[in-house]
């Protein structure tokens, strides 16, 4: 699915505190699928990946869980941080990458 | 390594202008993509390359161009700037076709009026 435009799904959070970031994807085919951080100004760049084979991957800080059955994506922050604050799209592979629609997180100090 | 580099960052176009954004990248990556991302949304595939000499056309193709001479280079070519081409372009290489790989430039953000 796309956006609806210019109003990106916003959260707040407190430094140290957990956050987690939803998506939900279109195609039940896609069989991979990305987290990216876009920071203002600058170009996305990769977090984590999760192949539909498996319903959860940790990296540092961050965890990624995949639901297939409603075809929902989310990215946990743990101990999120100031410098998290960004932009942050999942995107599904299925032969080309497709980029969802978004969530801008601001963590305050 | 400077990593993906592209040029112009800032241009304004005059509707009908045309213009060239530039990329490069000196990992020697095989495959290259240009996205354009317009406010507010994820990022769009305008074209892609697997190798030099070979192009492919993305989601968007309309209205732009592109040529692979060499491994790293991959310029974008608009050739009749229309506002709806107003958006931020980002290039990417990456060695393989594993997304996870793709290296994003910083942007050029253009402007047709």
């Amino acid at each position: 699915g796309e956006s609806v435009g210019l109003h990106l799904p916003t959260l707040s959070v407190q430094e140290g505190d957990n956050s987690i970031i939803n998506c939900a994807y279109s195609n039940s085919a896609s069989d991979y699928f990305i987290w990216y951080k876009q920071e203002s100004g600058k170009g996305p760049q990769f977090i984590i990946d999760i192949r539909s084979n498996m319903d959860k991957r940790q990296g540092q800080r961050v965890t990624v869980l995949l639901n297939k059955t409603v075809k929902h994506l989310s990215l946990q922050i743990a101990a999120t941080q100031p410098g998290d604050s960004a932009v942050y799209f999942c995107a599904e592979v299925y032969g080309k990458l497709t980029f969802g629609q978004g969530t801008i997180l601001t963590v305050h100090p | 390594n400077a990593g993906v580099t592209q040029t112009p960052k800032f241009r304004i176009l005059k509707i009908g202008q045309s213009m060239t954004l530039q990329c490069t990248q000196d990992m020697n990556h095989n495959y290259m993509y240009w996205y354009r991302q317009d406010p507010g949304m994820g990022l769009k595939l305008i074209y892609y390359s697997v190798g030099a000499g070979i192009t492919d056309k993305g989601e968007v193709p309309n209205g732009y161009n592109v040529s692979r001479s060499t491994t790293e280079d991959f310029p974008l070519r608009l050739e009749l700037a229309a506002p709806s081409q107003t958006s931020v372009y980002f290039c990417a290489s990456s060695q393989g076709l594993r997304t996870d790989e793709q290296y994003f430039g910083p942007g050029t953000r253009l402007t047709v009026t």
